[in-house]
């Protein structure tokens, strides 16, 4: 399977723990994208990093987020401290440079007990 | 601000019918629109896209419209089918990284 990955698919934690969440993109792609998608509502942008430059970070993503792109392969979302109000599935997404089709991972949805 | 947003939540059809799902967008200087499949416990899948320099692109059994007027999109799913129940979304793009997505309408096939 040549698409995005995520790792894990489902992760259930309690209230003020560390969680952190893997993407793989598709190979050839240098951009890479985290959304979340609560339910019943369309995904909602978190950061953008192209390469290993992370270039582009949402209100939405409070200090106890940190996403990072090393290589600029895979990257990692890292939420500290959660909060019930994380709970939600979260989306990785990557594409080329130059175009603007975003392809999706499976996601991972977290419950914060 | 900038917004998408669909006309129902819910669309029901009769197998073998034309789905059509309706997205309003207000961002007049998006020029990139994308429709998005997304069934449950998946990750949103991408149907088809179409330019603001289009006013229709066709794929396999699916048609985009873009009336930008209206500031209008809208799918046409031919002979729908039993796997084409799903949650579809709308997405805008005003060029480079940022794609803001609509709430979604979920598509019921009945058989």
């Amino acid at each position: 399977d040549t698409g995005v990955s995520q790792d894990p698919r489902h992760k259930i934690t309690k209230r003020g723990q560390n969680v952190t969440f893997r993407c793989d993109p598709i190979s050839e792609h240098n951009r890479l994208y985290w959304y979340r998608q609560t339910l019943g509502q369309g995904p909602e942008f978190l950061t953008y990093f192209q390469n290993e430059a992370q270039l582009e970070k949402s209100r939405l993503l409070s200090d106890r987020f940190s996403a990072e792109r090393p290589k600029g392969s895979f990257s990692t979302l890292e939420i500290q401290r959660t909060e019930q109000g994380d709970s939600a599935m979260y989306l990785c997404a990557s594409s080329q440079a130059g175009e603007e089709t975003q392809y999706f991972g499976p996601g991972t949805r977290l419950l914060v007990l | 601000g900038e917004s998408v947003g669909l006309h129902l939540p819910t669309l029901s059809v009769q197998e073998g019918d034309n789905s059509i799902i309706n997205c309003a967008y207000s961002n007049s200087a998006s020029d990139y629109f994308i429709w998005y499949k997304q069934e449950s416990g998946k990750g949103p899948q991408f149907i088809i896209d179409i330019r603001s320099n289009m006013d229709k692109r066709q794929g396999q059994r699916v048609t985009v419209l873009l009336n930008k007027t209206v500031k209008h999109l809208s799918l046409q799913i031919a002979a729908t089918q039993p796997g084409d129940s799903a949650v579809y979304f709308c997405a805008e793009n005003t060029g480079g990284f940022k794609t803001i997505f609509g709430a979604g309408t979920r598509l019921f096939v009945k058989a």
